[in-house]
């Protein structure tokens, strides 16, 4: 079954430690995205990539990082600069054009700080 | 811009009816709405496209009021499962990530 895969489920970070959260798709979608979730603010976006090799900045981009080597993996850094981590990120996916299609979301991968 | 989404939260008893709200201040090209359960991912519900048009499958329908940039989520004779937080994602073209709302609460009870 085609789908997106997070992982870890859970992970834990301590104080001045880079963690990365691992997305892959094989729906064979080119555009891939990262949302960072907290209570009552919705779904923010982090970066987005429309194309290997190429991301774009999203609206809370300060202190994470990410690549995009590969069509199907759209991995997250989230940095020892990001002082306030715990949350809940979401991984998507779409077809470009997005205004025709909807974006496949993966499960999840909830963070928080030791 | 975010959109702004309304009610923040809302309780039904099963079997009423609900109309969720979604504002934007910019012209939009699409309206996309979701749903999530506690602790998982959102699932699609619907992508409305300017144009103003209505679309709907079972009890749950949606409209796109492309003049007043407004799109409204109908939920009828609601069942336990619609239970969860519904959000709008805007888009301003074709091809540009989607915004989406803080989120609307919604919970059903027997």
């Amino acid at each position: 079954d085609g789908g997106i895969t997070q992982s870890p489920k859970y992970l834990f970070r301590k104080e001045g430690q880079n963690v990365t959260l691992s997305c892959e798709q094989n729906l064979n979608h080119d555009a891939m995205y990262w949302y960072r979730q907290d209570p009552g603010q919705g779904l923010r976006l982090i970066y987005y990539s429309q194309i290997v090799n190429d991301f774009q900045k999203g609206d809370i981009a300060e202190g994470y990082s990410v690549s995009r080597e590969k069509k199907e993996s759209f991995p997250l850094t989230v940095t020892s600069a990001q002082k306030n981590p715990t949350a809940f990120y979401l991984c998507a996916s779409s077809i470009l054009g997005a205004g025709k299609q909807p974006q496949h979301f993966g499960d999840g991968t909830r963070l928080s700080i030791l | 811009q975010q959109p702004v989404q309304s009610p923040q939260a809302v309780i039904l008893r099963e079997g009423e009816d609900a109309v969720i709200n979604c504002s934007s201040s910019k012209a939009l090209y699409s309206v996309h709405w979701y749903r999530q359960k506690h602790g998982e991912a959102p699932v699609f519900l619907m992508i409305l496209l300017k144009g103003g048009e209505q679309k709907g499958h079972e009890k749950i329908s949606a409209s796109f009021n492309e003049k007043k940039q407004q799109s409204s989520l109908y939920l009828t004779a609601s069942q336990l499962s619609y239970s969860g937080t519904y959000f709008c994602g805007t888009e301003i073209t074709g091809n540009t990530p989607l915004v989406f709302g803080k989120g609307t609460r919604l919970s059903v009870i027997a």
